[in-house]
């Protein structure tokens, strides 16, 4: 069983709606990641969190650090959403080297 | 502000051969990484370096090498390439300091590879 393990793998949403995507890990972290992956392979951070909350423009990720579980919310789903997201931990005893899940493919149609 | 860059885009190698890809940035960053991405699979970690001179091995270390010279360059070596080593390859750097990361992490765009 995978460390980081991420749902649904895929996900196919109308532009417009709500999305969620989640992260269990089987750890203990003191971080975690959330990245988008571009259609072109591009990685992009776009959360780091140890705690709560954290919003960006129409993302917000939230973190529960005993239920070892995170989720990544996307509001007002559009097309240029449409791209892999991964979520990523850093183990208490791993320094900064992070364990990576593989990946959910969101597509938003228009 | 050029971030983190990656030379070639895209290579095709025979077994056998060897390759360095090359991994450059200009943020000051003292971490950097790299690591491999096969398809439907998590990003793997093969080196990192946390500074200048200093270098350690990942989860899949095995047919590569590496070495930092300077804060900037984190070339990857594959000498004796096999269809295994088929993968596209990331490199990545952030600021550590105290424990904690002080950047988020920046990627470079990625180095396609094909062994045949």
């Amino acid at each position: 069983k995978n460390e980081v393990e991420q749902s649904p793998q895929n996900l196919t949403a109308q532009e417009g709606e709500f999305i969620t995507i989640n992260c269990s890990y089987s750890v203990g972290i003191s971080a975690l990641h959330w990245l988008q992956q571009h259609p072109g392979g591009g990685i992009v951070s776009l959360f780091m969190l140890s705690s709560g909350k954290k919003k960006h423009g129409r993302l917000i990720a939230t973190i529960n650090i005993q239920e070892k579980h995170s989720s990544l919310h996307i509001t007002a789903s559009h097309p240029r959403d449409s791209a892999v997201y991964i979520c990523a931990v850093k183990r208490e005893t791993s320094g900064s080297r992070l364990t990576f899940g593989e990946g959910t493919q969101l597509t938003v149609n228009p | 502000n050029a971030g983190v860059t990656q030379t070639p885009k895209f290579r095709i190698l025979k077994i056998g051969q060897s390759m360095t890809l090359q991994c450059t940035q200009d943020m000051n960053h003292n971490y950097m990484y790299w690591y491999r991405q096969d398809p439907g699979m998590g990003l793997k970690l093969i080196y990192y370096s946390v500074g200048a001179g200093i270098t350690d091995k990942g989860e899949v270390p095995n047919g590569y090498n590496v070495s930092r010279s300077t804060t900037e360059d984190f070339p990857l070596r594959l000498e004796l390439a096999a269809p295994s080593q088929t993968s596209v390859y990331f490199c990545a750097s952030s600021y550590w300091e105290g424990g904690i990361y002080n950047s988020p992490l920046h990627f470079g765009n990625g180095t396609r590879l094909t062994v045949t």
